[in-house]
């Protein structure tokens, strides 16, 4: 099984400052990689697949990177609406053929 | 626009079956592009993949919850089911169905989810 380690599990940035998430595989997952958002009481959203391709409807702010086993979220400058839980994915296929996420990174307003 | 509604008890005692199904509308449950899987997330904790199944009714399990678990697909409703048999406390969750898209035959991200529903292992 691919083990997906998300970092830091909180991260505290005030408002129109630019946020980092990083998220690590156990062995490489290539690009085969999607970033959500989730809010309280929702379903997440897909925001990034393919490690660096926003998703339909998704603003310029957000953006993917890396390859392999480093992976970056960066959300280039806060909105109040972008304060939620973030998970990375793999869908590598490899056997054992499973779907893995991240444990999540909450971002909080600071 | 796609949309997914999952649907079924939100109450099962402990050793029973918990029995959930998802109805796709917007969109052919029987159109070749797409995988339908099962996700669930217990109270404040993070997403976990069940399984999913494709409209010819092949199907792929968590090893981890294969014993238990079937997932079947009904194309004449638009719909597809979870079944997990043996629960207990620790199956309590939100469950979530989901879309997932194949480009050139890779089964990828989930690209539509339903609202999920709550699902509390108890007597």
């Amino acid at each position: 099984e691919i083990v997906m380690t998300q970092s830091p599990a909180t991260l505290s940035v005030s408002p129109g400052e630019r946020a980092t998430l990083s998220c690590r595989a156990s062995q490489s997952v290539s690009s085969n990689l999607a970033w959500y958002q989730q809010k309280p009481g929702q379903a997440p959203r897909l925001l990034i697949y393919g490690a660096s391709t926003r998703a339909t409807g998704i603003p310029a702010r957000f953006s993917g990177s890396g390859s392999g086993t480093e992976f970056t979220l960066t959300i280039s400058s806060l909105q109040s609406e972008d304060f939620a839980v973030y998970y990375c994915q793999q869908y590598n296929n490899w056997p054992p053929l499973m779907y893995t996420f991240g444990q999540g990174t909450k971002l909080e307003i600071k | 626009q796609v949309q997914l509604q999952e649907s079924g008890p939100g109450l099962v005692k402990p050793s029973q079956t918990l029995s959930l199904t998802c109805t796709v509308s917007g969109g052919s449950i029987s159109s070749g592009s797409y995988y339908w899987s099962w996700i669930r997330q217990p109270a404040g904790k993070g997403l976990e993949w069940i399984g999913r199944i494709y409209t010819s009714g092949s199907t792929n399990y968590n090893p981890s919850l294969k014993s238990r678990v079937t997932i079947s697909v009904d194309t004449s409703k638009n719909q597809f089911s979870l079944k997990l048999s043996s629960v207990t406390a620790a199956d309590t969750a939100v469950y979530y169905c989901a879309r997932s898209i194949t480009i050139f035959g890779v089964v990828t991200y989930f690209d539509y989810w339903g609202q999920g529903t709550l699902v509390t292992v108890s007597s």
